[in-house]
């Protein structure tokens, strides 16, 4: 199947910095990713959908200005955590549909804990 | 907004069957059933989808009731690397929304 990678897979910063979360499709091209966070115990909540080219479109409820996303060739798309809070520290997730459409293929996951 | 319901978990003896529902009882007409897990601290699997019959792969088989309100994955020989968290989800459109799924753990 189609392989998603997402780097890193965990990263530990300072309150008040920005992390940047990458996500790539390794063998085939994605015009739309999706981004989500997981806190512990909990489900996957879906934060936006990123669409190369033009803007992203985020949940109701996601701050578009602390979570910018850039999806700026078809195989890449960004998230970035500005100004992160401890209250950030999550596991973000990203996705992007297989050639068909049909399959989301899921990365790995980015733990982020911010101290 | 999950337009899935299934039991928060459930536990099954290593080389049994699992049998996992789902109730998707508003389920629309263009809407498939997909099936993904997740073990701790990893992306989510896809594992199985369908739209009105019963599929089956190397993973996994997915029984549709005729009505589509309803659904069951089933393991066939249940491992203990197969204890992860399994999602049913009604994809509508574009993205994929998660419910809480169900938490199987797989005993010796």
């Amino acid at each position: 199947g189609a392989v998603v990678s997402q780097h890193p897979s965990w990263v530990i910063c300072k309150s008040g910095t920005s992390v940047k979360i990458e996500c790539r499709s390794l063998d085939f091209q994605a015009t739309t990713m999706f981004w989500y966070r997981q806190f512990p115990k909990q489900s996957l909540m879906l934060m936006a959908t990123s669409n190369e080219g033009s803007k992203a479109t985020y949940e109701q409820g996601v701050e578009k200005d602390k979570f910018l996303i850039n999806h700026a060739s078809l195989t890449l798309s960004t998230l970035t955590v500005t100004s992160a809070h401890p209250e950030d520290s999550s596991f973000y997730i990203c996705s992007a549909p297989g050639v068909s459409g049909e399959k989301l293929f899921f990365g790995s996951g980015t733990q982020l804990s911010v101290l | 907004d999950a337009k899935t319901t299934q039991p928060p978990s459930m536990d099954c003896a290593e080389g049994r069957a699992a049998n996992l529902p789902c109730n998707h009882s508003t389920i629309s007409g263009n809407e498939y059933v997909y099936w993904y897990r997740q073990i701790h601290s990893q992306g989510p699997q896809y594992i199985i989808h369908g739209l009105k019959n019963n599929e089956t792969n190397e993973m996994a088989s997915l029984i549709i009731t005729e009505d589509r309100k309803s659904s069951t994955l089933i393991l066939p020989h249940a491992t203990l690397r197969d204890t992860a968290v399994y999602y049913c989800i009604v994809r509508d459109s574009n993205d994929m929304r998660f419910g809480a799924g169900t938490r199987l753990t797989v005993k010796p």
